[in-house]
């Protein structure tokens, strides 16, 4: 049972459009939601998280957006560049979980110049 | 910032032998590390947390006789896949959390250790 889905695979978005990225969960105990991002061969590292006491985070091209009564997040690129082009896996967390993170299982996003 | 180190990148072993992956924090003392595992175009699975001077606590499902983690320092976790068979082939990701910041901000991976298993 996936706790955290992200059901797009892939996306193509044209350089300077927005690339949005969507990630659902089931646990309604979570209450931390991160963005990793993921080039091949290497590990995640990390883009920009939201707590779940807010609906909004911005960190500049990178937006993040929750639904808690709908248990959906997403992840705004605007402008979307070239460097974008990689794999992006959203998590979430609870705060009696010391620190685990259940991952979705990544969207590729390809952003064409 | 921040650098977690993990060796071997790639390796390749024949089945029934033991491999051991290192993970490395660099520029912090780590009380607690996780081991990762990911299928091709999957997620990344939660298999253990490390913690210092304590025995790793096991995700449901993930042998604890298969995979032994050893965390005998505040820098340095290891992970032995035992007597290794192909279906333990996978990428194999540490990540270590710096206890001095803000855990959401302050958790980092490794670069992944692609294991292959003849």
């Amino acid at each position: 049972d996936q706790q955290v889905k992200q059901n797009s695979p892939s996306l193509s978005v044209q350089e300077g459009r927005i690339s949005i990225l969507n990630c659902d969960y089931t646990n309604s105990m979570f209450d931390y939601f991160l963005w990793y991002k993921k080039y091949p061969a290497e590990g995640p590292t990390f883009l920009i998280s939201i707590s779940s006491i807010k609906d909004k985070n911005e960190d500049g091209r990178f937006t993040v957006f929750l639904n808690k009564s709908a248990k959906h997040l997403s992840l705004h690129i605007v402008p979307s560049q070239p460097g974008d082009s990689a794999v992006y896996f959203c998590a979430a967390s609870d705060v009696d979980s010391s620190y685990k993170l259940i991952f979705g299982s990544g969207t590729r996003l390809l952003v064409r110049p | 910032g921040a650098v977690v180190s993990q060796h071997p990148s790639r390796v390749i072993c024949k089945s029934g032998t033991s491999v051991k992956i290192e993970c490395r924090s660099l520029d912090f003392q780590a009380t607690t590390m996780f081991w990762y595992r990911q299928f091709p175009k999957q997620s990344l699975m939660l298999m253990a947390t490390s913690n210092e001077g304590s025995k790793a606590t096991y995700e449901q499902g993930v042998e604890k006789d298969k995979f032994l983690i050893n965390h005998a320092s505040l820098t340095l976790s290891t992970l032995t896949v035992t007597s290794a068979h192909p279906e333990d082939s996978s990428f194999y990701i540490c990540s270590a959390r710096d206890p001095t910041g803000a855990w959401n901000e302050k958790l980092f991976f490794g670069s992944g250790t692609q294991l292959s298993v003849l």
